[in-house]
């Protein structure tokens, strides 16, 4: 069966700062992996996929995520973050029927 | 703009009582999903239904039903059986059948708590 881990349940970063998201998952054939982020009340957005290919992905508002197989990670990268990135953000690992989702990592931005 | 409609944004139930979330999309996408998202546990997977008049069962399907007479609408009902109904359901939709292995897009969801 297919599973996701956040390892990180709340992270603070200053704005301006980078920020990185740790992701494992658990599957055993090639992923197909996604980073989605919501705001409070509201649905989630797409930031990235990984289906195959170069493994370093480039994603909407500035985001970046970098497959690695040999560690089962995909974690999701900002160099320079904006008060509007405080969100939570979910790692999501598909398989042809379904997606799992890992629990979430919420994002604090300080001035 | 195209994309998914939820209704109603917050929903009360009363206890014995069954209450209907309805999730309409104008994408033209194939599948639909429906989630249940809980504090500190993302979403789990309730129902999907991956062509019309054609529904499987998720991950926590019991106290839940759910039909697929039209491609735009998957309703979805929270029966009296389900004993902890209070949580945050999120309704999507992906292009093609094969939930795992293309994007799947959110509508804003419905919050539903108890009386």
């Amino acid at each position: 069966a297919q599973s996701v881990t956040q390892p990180d349940i709340h992270i603070t970063v200053s704005e301006g700062a980078s920020l990185e998201l740790r992701c494992n998952y658990s599957y055993g054939a090639t992923p197909y992996l996604f980073w989605y982020v919501q705001s409070p009340g509201q649905g989630l957005q797409l930031l990235l996929k990984y289906f195959s290919g170069d493994t370093l992905v480039q994603g909407i508002k500035g985001f970046e995520a970098e497959f690695k197989r040999s560690q089962s990670s995909f974690n999701l990268r900002k160099p320079s973050v904006h008060w509007s990135d405080a969100a939570e953000y979910f790692c999501a690992v598909g398989n042809d029927y379904k997606l799992s989702f890992g629990a979430g990592t919420t994002v604090t931005v300080r001035a | 703009d195209g994309g998914i409609t939820q209704s109603p944004k917050y929903l009360f139930r009363k206890e014995g009582q069954n209450v209907t979330l309805s999730c309409e999309q104008n994408l033209n996408h194939d599948a639909m999903y429906w989630y249940r998202q809980d504090p500190g546990q993302g979403l789990r997977l309730i129902y999907y239904s991956q062509i019309v008049n054609d529904f499987q069962k998720g991950d926590i399907a019991e106290g839940y039903s759910v039909s697929r007479e039209k491609k735009e609408s998957f309703p979805l009902t929270v029966t009296s059986a389900q004993k902890n109904p209070t949580a945050f359901y999120l309704c999507a939709s992906s292009a093609s059948r094969g939930g795992g292995n293309q994007p799947q897009h959110f509508g804003d969801g419905t919050r539903l708590s108890i009386l």
